[in-house]
């Protein structure tokens, strides 16, 4: 089964600074997706952006970017300039055609963004 | 974009009945859906999926008979949590994938269910 990891169970950063969430996974596919979706207070998932496995080019995404080494099953969320909006849990999931397409989320990041 | 409707957003119901939850999709077709469920400052478990015209699969230590999953259109998959107790008290997420596309998912809303 594969697992998704994220060891930051809370990140604090300065408005218009930059912050990068960590998510590395395990997995002994080689075709899969990643995301990160953003789960404000309202609890409503918003996908902020995702990543193709057989892509080696990183996903942008405005102020969003993912750094995927794929040989280090590691999947890191930069978050440039920082926004209040953008305070909020973030989630790492993973998907394949093993599970299902069903989604495996990670524990999850809490993201204060402070003024 | 494609939008999922979840059905209630919240809902209060007493120990030992059953609630239902719909989740529909709104301008696609679906033929999946998955039910997740999330406890207070956790994540998203995946609880079962259900494909159209067939059996939902559940994950591990999920009671099949307590939660019902009925995804009898393209368009519509329901989960019925029967005899509910407190413990049931949780945040249900469905989410939904459009025709084969497996590069989004595409979340309803959200039901709070609180069981009294």
């Amino acid at each position: 089964a594969q697992t998704v990891t994220q060891s930051q169970p809370e990140m604090s950063v300065q408005e218009a600074e930059t912050v990068t969430l960590s998510c590395t996974y395990d997995t002994s596919e080689s075709d899969y997706y990643l995301f990160w979706y953003k789960q404000p207070p309202s609890r409503q998932m918003i996908l902020v952006i995702r990543q193709e496995a057989y892509k080696q080019q990183n996903a942008t995404e405005n102020r969003f970017s993912v750094n995927f080494q794929k040989a280090a099953k590691s999947f890191s969320l930069k978050i440039s300039d920082s926004q209040l909006g953008d305070a909020a849990m973030y989630f790492c999931a993973y998907r394949s055609r093993d599970s299902g397409y069903a989604l495996n989320f990670g524990k999850g990041t809490s993201l204060l963004v402070t003024p | 974009g494609a939008v999922v409707s979840q059905h209630p957003s919240w809902v209060i119901c007493k120990s030992g009945t059953s609630v239902k939850i719909e989740c529909r999709s709104l301008d696609f077709q679906a033929t999946t859906m998955f039910w997740y469920r999330q406890f207070p400052k956790q994540s998203l478990m995946l609880m079962a999926t259900s494909n159209e015209g067939s059996k939902a699969t559940y994950e591990q230590g999920v009671e099949k008979d307590k939660f019902l999953i009925n995804h009898a259109s393209l368009t519509l998959s329901t989960l019925t949590v029967t005899s509910a107790h407190p413990e049931d008290s949780s945040f249900y997420i469905c989410s939904a994938n459009q025709g084969w596309l497996v590069t989004e998912a595409f979340f309803g809303q959200g039901t709070r269910l609180t069981v009294v």
